[in-house]
C-alpha cells in the first residue's frame, strides 16, 4: 500500500543466529532509513542512506550491520543479538529534497523476537 | 532539531473534532512542522506538513500561529479508526536526515 515492503514480517531468532531483514521501496526515492521501535517507546532512528551512502549512524551497536546496494533496497544484517533487541524494525524511504522536510514512507515493519 | 512537546494521551468520541497541540518553542526559521499517524504494529503514515498559517488536506488541517512556537493538528469528525498515536516533528532538510520522533499523543476514540 505504501510502496515500501519489508520481509520477513515476523522473525524469531536465537542469540547466536545470523539473519537479515530486507526492505524494498518502489517509489523512486533515493533515501532509505532503518528505525527501531521497542514496546511503548518512541521510534529510534538507526541508519540513513542517501544515494546508497550512509549519512546517519545513530550510535547503533555493531551487531546491527546495514547494507544498501542501491537506492531501492536496504538490508539490516543481524548477528549475536540480545533479548533487548526484540522490537519492531521499520524501514522508510523518502526523496532527498532541497526544502521542507523529508516526508517518509514507512514499511509495515518486521517484528523481531530474540530468544 | 527543535524539541517538541505534546499531550501524552487524549480521548474523544466518534463524530467529534479533535485538536492536538504541539509546542516547539525553539523552532528555527527554516523548520517545517510535520505530523505522522501510527497504528499499532504498523509504520507511521504522513498526515500533513506546514510552515505557517493553515494547511488543509483530505485528512486533516494544520494550524500554525504567527510565532510558529506551536501548531495544532485538527481531525474533523473522528471515527473509531482514527485511534492511533500522532507524532509532531519539527525540522528541515538543511538539518540532514536525522529524524527524532517523540512519544507522540495517543488518541483514543470511543463510540
Amino acid at each position: 500500500e505504501t510502496g515500501v515492503t519489508q520481509t520477513p514480517r515476523h522473525l524469531v531468532m536465537g542469540m547466536t543466529n545470523k539473519k537479515s531483514l530486507k526492505c524494498e521501496q518502489h517509489l523512486g526515492h533515493n533515501a532509505m532509513y532503518w528505525y527501531k521501535q521497542s514496546a511503548k517507546k518512541p521510534l529510534e532512528l538507526m541508519f540513513v542512506y542517501n544515494f546508497k551512502e550512509q549519512t546517519e549512524n545513530n550510535s547503533v551497536p555493531s551487531r546491527f550491520s546495514p547494507e544498501c546496494p542501491n537506492s531501492s533496497h536496504l538490508f539490516l544484517h543481524l548477528h549475536t543479538l540480545q533479548p533487548e533487541d526484540s522490537a519492531l524494525y521499520l524501514c522508510a524511504s523518502s526523496w532527498s529534497g532541497t526544502s521542507g522536510t523529508y516526508e517518509q514512507y514507512f514499511g509495515p515493519g518486521t517484528r523481531l523476537t530474540v530468544t | 532539531l527543535a524539541k517538541t512537546t505534546q499531550p501524552i494521551s487524549m480521548d474523544s468520541y466518534e463524530g467529534q473534532e479533535v485538536n492536538i497541540t504541539c509546542s516547539h518553542n525553539n523552532i528555527a526559521t527554516n523548520d517545517y512542522i510535520t505530523w505522522y499517524q501510527q497504528f499499532p504494529s504498523q509504520g507511521p503514515r504522513f498526515i500533513i506538513q506546514g510552515y505557517k498559517t493553515k494547511v488543509t488536506n483530505e485528512v486533516a488541517s494544520l494550524f500554525i500561529p504567527a510565532d510558529r512556537k506551536s501548531s495544532t493538528l485538527s481531525l474533523p469528525r473522528v471515527s473509531l479508526s482514527d485511534t492511533a498515536v500522532y507524532y509532531c516533528l519539527v525540522g528541515d532538510v538543511t538539518g540532514g536526515f536525522k529524524t527524532i520522533f517523540g512519544a507522540g499523543t495517543r488518541l483514543f476514540v470511543k463510540a
